[in-house]
């Protein structure tokens, strides 16, 4: 079974700098990859995902992730951090074939807090 | 576009009482559904997953049911809330040509005190 991790439990950076959020995934072939963003209070929100081509993905909101294979990771990064990039990030792996039913695998999420 | 609905935005129940949380999509039809709960610091744990009119398919025991009585409408129940049933629900579905892509509804804050 496929698995998700996100090292990071609580991220804190200045607003202005740049910003990597770490994911490592667990899974026998090519995965389908994901970053979301949840506002405190609110649903979650797609940022970019990954299914295959270029390893090297643009989301909304200035945001960027690279997909490598040899390490099993999709980290997010973004070279700039608004003070409204503020919020909880989470990393998710879905799986090819028709016994997935389309569903996602998450990790425990990162929370971004960002300083003036 | 979808648009998913989630009925009531927060909910306080006492231990013991029932539950019923709604999930309603607009702007598909026959899609994949799925209940998450969100608990402090757990990230997000899918609970059941629908494939169709009365298909439900549960992902870890516990003290909730699912039931999905049209094609887009999905509930989650219980007959006997639990403290440890607080969290945030969502509800998201799948946006089924684009290897699965989910879309979340806005969420549901349950408190069980």
């Amino acid at each position: 079974a496929q698995s998700v991790t996100q090292p990071d439990i609580h991220i804190t950076v200045s607003e202005g700098a740049s910003l990597e959020l770490r994911c490592n995934y667990s899974y026998g072939a090519t995965p389908y990859l994901f970053w979301y963003v949840q506002s405190p209070g609110q649903g979650l929100q797609l940022l970019l995902k990954y299914f295959s081509g270029d390893t090297l993905v643009q989301g909304i909101k200035g945001f960027e992730a690279e997909f490598k294979r040899s390490q099993s990771s999709f980290n997010l990064r973004k070279p700039s951090v608004h003070w409204s990039d503020a919020a909880e990030y989470f990393c998710a792996v879905g799986v090819a074939g028709g016994t997935s039913y389309g569903k996602l695998t998450f990790g425990q999420g990162t929370i971004l807090t960002v300083h003036p | 576009s979808q648009t998913i609905h989630q009925w009531p935005a927060t909910l306080v129940q006492p231990v013991g009482s029932p539950l019923s949380l709604e999930c309603t999509v607009e702007g598909t039809s026959n899609p994949n559904l799925y209940w998450y709960r969100q608990a402090a610091g757990r990230g997000l744990q899918l609970l059941f997953y629908s494939v169709g009119i009365g298909q439900i398919s549960s992902e870890v025991p516990q003290n909730l049911s699912a039931s999905r009585p049209q094609d887009r409408q999905f509930i989650l129940s219980s007959k006997k809330l639990l403290l440890s049933d607080s969290g945030f629900y969502l509800c998201a579905t799948y946006l089924g040509s684009s290897y699965n892509e989910q879309f979340f509804g806005p969420g549901t804050r349950l408190t069980v005190l």
